[in-house]
């Protein structure tokens, strides 16, 4: 069956870079579209970016000079990395794949 | 950006009741290919998102036939026919339509 898995510190200091790995089972990257959704505490769902199955990606226009999504097909992992995070970056972070699937989603906590 | 505006923002209903929620576009989701991709989820609480509906009205793998999706262009709205106490959570409709992808603000489920 499908699984997904977010892996990543839980921890990040303010100004430094997140680096995000979502790890997939049961489907295939280069023929179905991997996403990053995040969820600060108690709020709504935003979606972050894509990639998608021919490798074109999209971010989220409020995002977009600070994120890179990307993938490694062969180890079946998609990567998120964002830099200069700040407080309001705190959120649950998940890895969904199109959408039907979701990782159970990873706590980062931007603090000093 | 596309703005989804989701109402009512807390609803409360007792089990057996049969209630809705609206999604409101700000610009028609009917893509150039024909589709309209208008998804809905819950979110139970403490719990990675679902996808309850995809293309406006289809019901995903699993999913209770007692959801129901419809609607076109800018209108759309997720129907419970029979509320049962496992339904409790947060209801989000998103759009894929225009990049980037968007979220409503969601709905709030309670069961009286």
């Amino acid at each position: 069956q499908v699984q997904l898995k977010e892996s990543g510190p839980g921890l990040v200091q303010p100004s430094q870079t997140l680096s995000l790995t979502c790890t997939v089972s049961g489907f295939s990257l280069t023929s179905n579209s991997v996403h990053w959704v995040r969820q600060p505490p108690g709020k709504g769902l935003e979606w972050m970016g894509g990639i998608w199955g021919d490798g074109s990606t999209d971010y989220n226009s409020a995002l977009k000079s600070r994120l890179s999504i990307s993938r490694d097909t062969s180890k079946s992992q998609v990567f998120l990395k964002m830099n200069s995070l700040q407080t309001d970056d705190t959120a649950i972070y998940f890895c969904t794949a199109t959408f039907a699937y979701w990782g159970q989603g990873t706590l980062v906590t931007v603090s000093s | 950006d596309v703005v989804l505006t989701q109402t009512p923002s807390i609803l409360s209903a007792t089990i057996g009741q049969s209630v809705s929620i609206s999604c409101r576009s700000s610009q028609s989701l009917l893509d150039s290919d024909g589709n309209t991709y208008l998804y809905w989820f819950l979110q139970r609480p403490g719990q990675s998102p679902q996808r309850l509906i995809y293309l406006v009205s289809n019901l995903g793998s699993g999913v209770p036939n007692r959801f129901s999706g419809s609607g076109s262009g800018t209108d759309f709205t997720l129907k419970i026919s029979g509320v049962e106490a496992e339904d409790l959570g947060v209801y989000y409709c998103m759009q894929a339509t225009h990049a980037p992808l968007t979220f409503g603000s969601g709905t709030k489920l309670e069961i009286k």
